[in-house]
Order: structure tokens, then sequence, then C-alpha cells
């Protein structure tokens, strides 16, 4: 069973373009998260989305950013206009339900998508 | 604000020893927490797994201990090898929640 799948592995960006991350879960789970991790620091949760909807968004910027999950294909983290400031790690976790303490809640990371902006 | 921390940055054990990660955490509806083990340029790989109703849950080499009196939490890995040489995190989920709150990492590097 392949894990969570993310491309590109590494981005690079100039200021003001557009970067789109791609995450494709586990075969069988449906729920998906992103986080962000800068530079020697832990990851921060940004967007929780289920097939077609985003349950949970409260930690991604409200601008410039966007995700999403459609029926099918992969879900996309989308950054509009990049700064320098969004240099970073982007990890992408699935699970089968959503949740804690069951094993089928344990999130399951993918290897990230190292964004450069230039 | 409520937070998962670590006490130490860096943790330098010699092959075979046993070696102890420690954290804290602040959030008191916290009841469910995870470590996991990220090497250099890859995902965070899930290592093991405690719910608040259990003070110590065992794996392979791996204990994790859980202190909710003082909120602290800690990793033990037993003969540790060059291949545990990685950055641990401590990771916690509120109650009902499913954002795992992460904390900032402890260094582990394991000398010959």
């Amino acid at each position: 069973n392949a894990g969570v799948m993310q491309n590109p592995r590494h981005l690079v960006r100039r200021r003001g373009q557009e970067a789109r991350l791609r995450c494709s879960p586990m075969k069988g789970h449906s729920h998906v998260y992103w986080y962000r991790q800068l530079p020697e620091e832990g990851l921060k949760f940004m967007v929780y989305l289920q097939k077609e909807n985003i349950i949970d968004e409260s930690g991604m910027p409200k601008e410039r950013f966007s995700a999403e999950f459609p029926k099918e294909g992969p879900s996309i983290l989308r950054i509009q206009q990049v700064v320098r400031g969004d240099s970073a790690a982007y990890f992408c976790a699935s699970s089968i339900t959503p949740g804690q303490g069951r094993s089928t809640d344990t999130q399951y990371f993918g290897p990230g998508t190292r964004l450069t902006v230039l | 604000g409520e937070s998962v921390g670590l006490h130490l940055p860096t943790l330098s054990v010699q092959e075979g020893d046993n070696s102890i990660i420690n954290c804290a955490y602040s959030n008191s509806a916290s009841d469910y927490f995870i470590w996991y083990k990220q090497e250099s340029g890859k995902g965070p790989q899930f290592i093991i797994d405690i719910r608040s109703n259990m003070d110590k849950r065992q794996g392979q080499r791996v204990t994790v201990l859980l202190n909710k009196t003082v909120k602290h939490l800690s990793l033990q890995i037993a003969a540790t090898q060059p291949g545990d040489s990685a950055v641990y995190f401590c990771a916690d989920l509120p109650n009902s929640g499913y954002a795992l709150n992460f904390g900032k990492g402890t260094s582990l590097l394991v000398t010959p």
C-alpha cells in the first residue's frame, strides 16, 4: 500500500507567482490535512478536508491561500502571489477517520513539498 | 497560549544507550498524544500514541509515559541505534479535535 504522495518535492517560485502543491492520500483514506513547517519548528495545522468539503481552514491565512479536495484526483494547496515568507515545507497527512484514539484516526504524513520563494 | 513544548532542543547519546525525550503540554483539554519521528528531508513518521486514560504504553523498543498531574510526556527509546537519529516531535489533539498541535522538536543524535 503506497503511502501519502506529494508532488512536487521541491518547488521554486519567484515573488508574485503561484504555487500549486498536490497530495494524494493513502488508499482508503478520505480525510486530508495540510500542515506547514518553518525551519527548525514544529508543524502548524492549516486545513482539514474531506472529499469535496473543507471542514476546518482555521489555520490557513485568509488571503492568497486556498485548498481543495475534489471528488476525483489529489488534494491541492494553492498559494497565489507568493512572498518570501511563504518559503517552508508543506506536509499533507491523511487518515481513514478523523478524531483520536482509534487506529483508523492516525494521521500518516507524506514526504512534503519544500517551497522556496526567490 | 496553549502549546506543546519540549524541554531540550538537542540530545546526544551513545549507540546502545537508552534515550529519553521529554515533552510538556499545557492544554488540559488534550487527551490524546502522539510521538512522531522526522528524518532529514522526510515527513513525520508515526511512532507511538497514548490516550489520557493510560499512563504508559509500550511498542517495539519505545515506551511512552504520560503524567497528567504535571502535564508531562516522555518517549523512551531502548538500545538506541544510529538509525534513531532524527528530530522527535510530540503532538497533542484537543478533546474531540483532529488538528494535531506539534511542539518544536528534539534533535536526537546517536554517536557510535
